[in-house]
């Protein structure tokens, strides 16, 4: 049983530089989410797909965010001109969706970005 | 504005006694609950949920009750274990997850 992989596991990185996360999610899954958490508090939700469509962004996620799901299934997460705010765990989990709305999520392990 | 507290940042219990996490919501529309513990560099693991038309799930050693009334919820764990030691999450859903801020339990011997 394949669970959700993040990849890189850790990204470290000079202020103002680009990077990118990748999520797999649990093959047939089909929504995907992103969510931040950051020292002392809960993940905080950013986006969802169903399959590939972008369904929900937070507030949080400002537009040098980007997020996509180009075929439905693995799901990339961008962020432009990094900040030092934007030090975090980025964490990505998946549900089967498909109408089954109260159904738990799974999460990744996580992709910890440190903003040098 | 937190609309899942967990007023409790930390809590130590002995192996074998209940343990127990508590955990309050503000917004009557949410109608599922979730909890998720979470170990150090591992993302959050589902524990047990239940749905608003429920007062109470129970799970192995692991219970969750609801009461709507006071839009409460707590997680009960007995007999604890060592290995429970963990950061417990107040999950409540809207398609998307709005987690608490957490619990941190310590199970000693």
């Amino acid at each position: 049983d394949t669970g959700v992989s993040q990849n890189p596991r850790h990204k470290i990185t000079k202020r103002g530089q680009n990077v990118t996360f990748r999520c797999d999610p649990i093959s047939e899954h089909n929504r995907l989410y992103w969510y931040r958490q950051t020292l002392g508090q809960g993940p905080e939700f950013l986006t969802y797909f169903q399959n590939e469509a972008q369904l929900e962004k937070s507030r949080l996620l400002s537009d040098r965010f980007s997020a996509e799901r180009p075929k439905g299934s693995f799901s990339t997460l961008e962020i432009q001109r990094t900040e030092q705010g934007d030090s975090a765990m980025y964490l990505c989990a998946s549900s089967p969706g498909g109408g089954l709305d109260n159904q738990p999520q799974h999460f990744g392990d996580g992709t910890r970005l440190s903003i040098l | 504005d937190q609309q899942v507290k967990q007023n409790s940042p930390s809590l130590s219990v002995q192996e074998g006694r209940i343990s127990i996490l508590n955990c309050d919501y503000t917004n009557s529309m949410f109608d599922y609950f979730l909890w998720y513990k979470k170990y150090p560099a591992e993302g959050p693991t589902f524990l047990i949920s239940i749905s608003s038309i429920k007062d109470k799930n129970e799970d192995g050693r692991f219970t969750v009750f609801l009461n709507k009334s006071a839009k409460h919820l707590s997680l009960h764990i007995v007999p604890s274990q060592p290995g429970d030691s963990a950061v417990y999450f107040c999950v409540a859903s809207l398609n998307k997850l709005i987690f608490g801020t957490g619990t941190r339990l310590q199970v000693f011997p």
